[in-house]
């Protein structure tokens, strides 16, 4: 039971190149989430999915999108990445009673 | 969601209870507390939540007062591993957006 996998584990890009972030849980989670993480400070919800085939924005969506297509994969994208896009990214997934399940982050650096 | 308060950081001696405050008096009679933590550059880890009757787990236990207005995480013999920054969230059951805040430091001490 691997729990929250993200695949990358580390990534530096230019910018204006995009990249795709995976995630997966082998949970069998509706409630899927991607946040990021700055230095110092908490994390922001960036999209969140309530099953397969649904995102919706959370507080910081701009510069991102998700999709769900499969049940255990939530993908993040970045189209042109920005140098404020660099961060940790999160990804969870969450069980019946909203706890969430963290992976061990992608850290991303826009150059 | 309701918003929490917790002291920014505390020690505890290794082998000792670490008891851990958080204050939640706008909390609605809907909300559940949530504790997470989040050890160094590693993703944040669930530790418990509950309603309003106390919770345990193999990880914590967790006190509410009979009011809901706080509550206390208990680590009944905390370990070097456990030093964290310890989160508190007041949040509906069904709700998205995990506003983590600043949390505790607990830092264990051998």
């Amino acid at each position: 039971n691997a729990g929250v996998t993200q695949t990358p584990k580390f990534r530096v890009l230019k910018t204006g190149q995009s990249m795709t972030l995976l995630c997966a849980q082998d949970m069998n989670h509706e409630y899927m989430y991607w946040y990021r993480q700055d230095p110092g400070m908490g994390l922001r919800l960036i999209h969140y999915s309530v099953g397969e085939g649904t995102t919706a924005k959370g507080e910081v969506p701009d510069g991102y999108n998700v999709s769900r297509l499969k049940k255990q994969n939530f993908l993040l994208g970045l189209e042109s990445a920005a140098p404020s896009q660099t961060s940790v990214y999160f990804c969870a997934s969450g069980g019946v009673y909203n706890e969430q399940f963290f992976g061990p982050g992608t850290r991303l650096t826009v150059l | 969601d309701a918003k929490t308060t917790q002291p920014p950081s505390m020690d505890c001696a290794e082998g000792r209870a670490a008891n851990l405050p958080c204050n939640h008096s706008t909390i609605s009679g809907n909300e559940y507390v949530y504790w997470y933590r989040q050890i160094h550059s590693q993703g944040p880890q669930y530790i418990i939540h509950g309603l309003k009757n106390n919770e345990t787990n193999e990880m914590a236990s967790l006190i509410i007062t009979e009011d809901r207005k706080s509550s206390t995480l208990i680590l009944p013999h905390a370990t070097l591993r456990d030093t964290a920054v310890y989160y508190c969230i007041a949040l509906l059951t069904g709700a998205n957006n995990l506003f983590f805040g600043t949390g505790t430091r607990l830092t264990v001490i051998p």
